[in-house]
Order: structure tokens, then C-alpha cells, then sequence
């Protein structure tokens, strides 16, 4: 898995609770990003940040949060207000497009579950 | 919007046979494009990619081909085997984007002993 690590590797929450899943990288990449997994369905993208202190919206960000005050870590917060927060959760970082290339490696995921 | 399409959703073959997933994507400005291996539990893991400026890449038993006038590429896989079996995305990007990779849905490979 590339130096990508999640934690931890299943989740269990209570409904109406937050919760924070984590993401470290140790390739000194400047570019990380999340996405949300279902069942038989491929990857969205739910934040990305392409510089610490710097993150932006994907194509579904509604109850969901991040921080990118390190290099090395981007947490994700999957807050009561998500709908359907039950998912398998993928992080991933990339060089940054300083370098113009777009390879990203991605973490072996936490799978969350709502109780 | 930005669309990547991608066909079968499953795909069944013998060993030694040859497996072909394809893609189509709807950005003309793409210009680069991945292909990723997920085994069950697992995090996608990246096994070849191609850039706009060449039109075939391989990779011991892997090729992938791109047709940009098409806006389609294609994954080739050949004398597989059963460790080829999980499922593989193709993904969609250009470098002058936010390093945004759209995805497909995925295939899911079988392959039978």
C-alpha cells in the first residue's frame, strides 16, 4: 500500500455520532485526497487538498469534514449529518501537480459501519 | 459533466485466455489515464497507466491502448491467470485539473482455473 496508511481498519458507530477516520503518508506527497467506496460501485471523491492548509470539495462533501495541518495527514470526519455514512473510505496522495503528473496511491481504506 | 464509462460490469474467462475492459470518458482535455487492480478489502492498486501523447503501453502481460479521437481506452489482459481475479478500474484525469481522477465503475474480473 505504498507508504499510505489508514486507521483504523474497520469502524463501528453509533448513529448520530462523529467520527474520524485517519490518513498518514510518509512519500512526501503534496497532493491527498478521500473517496467514498460502495458496494459495486467505483470511487467518488469526496475532498482533496493539494497543499497543507489548503483542501477543496469533491463531488460529494455533504457531511463530511477534513484538516490538512501537516503534510503527512489528512483526517477525514464523517459527521451525524451524512445520510448514509455506511461506506468503504479510501485515502490517496499523489506527488501534486508541481510535478504534472497524476499517479495516486491509495491507503488499504477503513470500512465504517452504522449501527 | 465529466463522465468515465466503463464496460462490462463483469467479466468471466479460462485460464490463459485473454480479458479486454474498456473505456470511454467524456472530457476531450483528459490526458491521462490509469488503471487500477482492487482486490476484496483492499485499497486499488495502480498497474499501468498512459498518457495522452502515446497511443499503447505494455507491460509484461499487460496492455493498455488509448484512442483519443475515440475518447475511449482499453485494458488488456493476456494469458491470465487466477490472481488476476478482483476488480479494475479505469480512471480519467488532466494534469491541468486539480489532479482530480473521475473513475469508472469497475470491472469485475473472474478468472476460472
Amino acid at each position: 500500500d505504498g507508504g499510505i496508511t489508514q486507521s483504523p481498519k474497520y469502524l463501528f458507530r453509533k448513529e448520530g455520532q462523529n467520527v474520524t477516520l485517519s490518513c498518514e503518508q510518509n512519500l512526501n506527497h503534496d497532493a491527498m485526497y478521500w473517496y467514498r467506496q460502495d458496494p459495486g460501485q467505483g470511487l467518488r471523491l469526496i475532498y482533496y487538498s493539494q497543499i497543507v492548509n489548503d483542501f477543496q470539495k469533491g463531488d460529494i462533501a455533504e457531511g463530511y469534514s477534513v484538516s490538512r495541518e501537516k503534510k503527512e495527514s489528512f483526517p477525514l470526519t464523517v459527521t451525524s449529518a451524512q445520510k448514509n455514512p455506511t461506506a468503504f473510505y479510501l485515502c490517496a496522495s499523489s506527488i501534486g501537480l508541481v510535478a504534472g503528473w497524476n499517479e495516486q496511491f491509495f491507503g488499504p481504506g477503513t470500512r465504517l459501519t452504522v449501527l | 459533466g465529466e463522465n468515465v464509462e466503463q464496460h462490462p460490469s463483469t467479466l468471466s474467462v479460462q485460464e490463459g485466455d485473454s480479458a479486454v475492459i474498456k473505456c470511454t470518458y467524456s472530457d476531450s482535455a483528459s490526458n491521462y489515464f490509469p488503471w487500477y487492480k482492487q482486490e476484496l478489502g483492499k485499497g486499488p492498486q495502480l498497474i499501468i497507466d498512459i498518457r495522452s501523447n502515446v497511443g499503447e503501453k505494455k507491460d509484461q502481460r499487460i496492455a493498455v491502448t488509448l484512442n483519443k479521437t475515440a475518447k475511449h481506452f482499453s485494458l488488456h489482459i493476456t494469458e491470465t491467470q487466477p490472481e488476476d481475479s478482483a476488480v479494475y478500474f479505469c480512471a480519467a484525469s488532466r494534469s491541468s485539473n486539480t489532479g482530480k481522477l473521475i473513475f469508472g465503475q469497475g470491472t469485475t474480473l473472474q478468472v476460472k482455473p
